[in-house]
């Protein structure tokens, strides 16, 4: 199986900062990687596919990159409606897996 | 508009078997695999398999195979996931998603709540 590991677990930033989360594979797949934001009670939300293709209806805010077995997710300019969990996931084997999760509050 | 409708919240005794359901509209389902997703309390996501309701191939995680079957209704766009005995372990919500291009969860279900205590 492919290992997902994010970081960092937690993160608290003002509204304004420019925040990073970082989600590292334990082999390399050529970019099939999506990053999903799950609010508190709420079901998932696709927020990048294909590690930098952005969803529609996703605010441009919301930027991916990456390649090889390291990928991020930078919200340009956070906002009081991104605290969230955010988590990767990969699609390049089965089993499918995701990252354990990076908590970011406000 | 694409939308996935779960079944109700169940609340189960051990070793009771369930049926829990997810209905897609706005699309054609038979085009689309639909996969599943658990969500310990607290925990963060797992990916249980998917299944692809034109020939039922299905592609499980070896962590939860056996334990689950996954299924598809062609006729009523219901796609099913189903457990024999059920453990106070499978206490969780469970999401499930259309899978776009056979890569990512595109649209997501709601969720349906699973609680096993005896």
């Amino acid at each position: 199986d492919i290992q997902m590991t994010q970081s960092p677990s937690t993160l608290s930033a003002s509204v304004g900062d420019s925040v990073t989360i970082t989600c590292r594979a334990s082999q390399i797949f050529n970019n099939w990687l999506a990053w999903y934001q799950q609010k508190p009670g709420q079901a998932p939300r696709l927020l990048i596919y294909k590690a930098s293709g952005l969803q529609n209806g996703v605010p441009s805010r919301f930027v991916g990159s990456g390649s090889g077995t390291e990928y991020t997710l930078t919200i340009t300019s956070l906002q009081p409606d991104d605290v969230a969990t955010y988590y990767c996931q990969q699609y390049k084997s089965y089993p499918w897996t995701f990252g354990q999760g990076t908590k970011v509050d406000i | 508009d694409v939308e996935l409708v779960q079944s109700g919240a169940e609340v189960k005794r051990p070793g009771e078997s369930l049926r829990i359901s997810c209905t897609g509209s706005g699309y054609s389902f038979t085009n689309y695999w639909i996969g599943w997703v658990r969500q310990m309390p607290g925990k963060g996501l797992e990916w249980m398999g998917i299944t692809h309701p034109h020939d039922s191939d299905t592609k499980y995680n070896p962590s939860f195979q056996g334990r689950v079957s996954m299924s598809t209704d062609k006729s009523s766009n219901t796609a099913y996931l189903q457990w024999g005995r059920l453990q106070a372990s499978d206490t969780a919500m469970y999401y499930c998603g259309r899978v776009y291009g056979g890569n990512y969860f595109d649209y997501w279900g709601q969720g349906t709540l699973v609680a096993v205590s005896s």
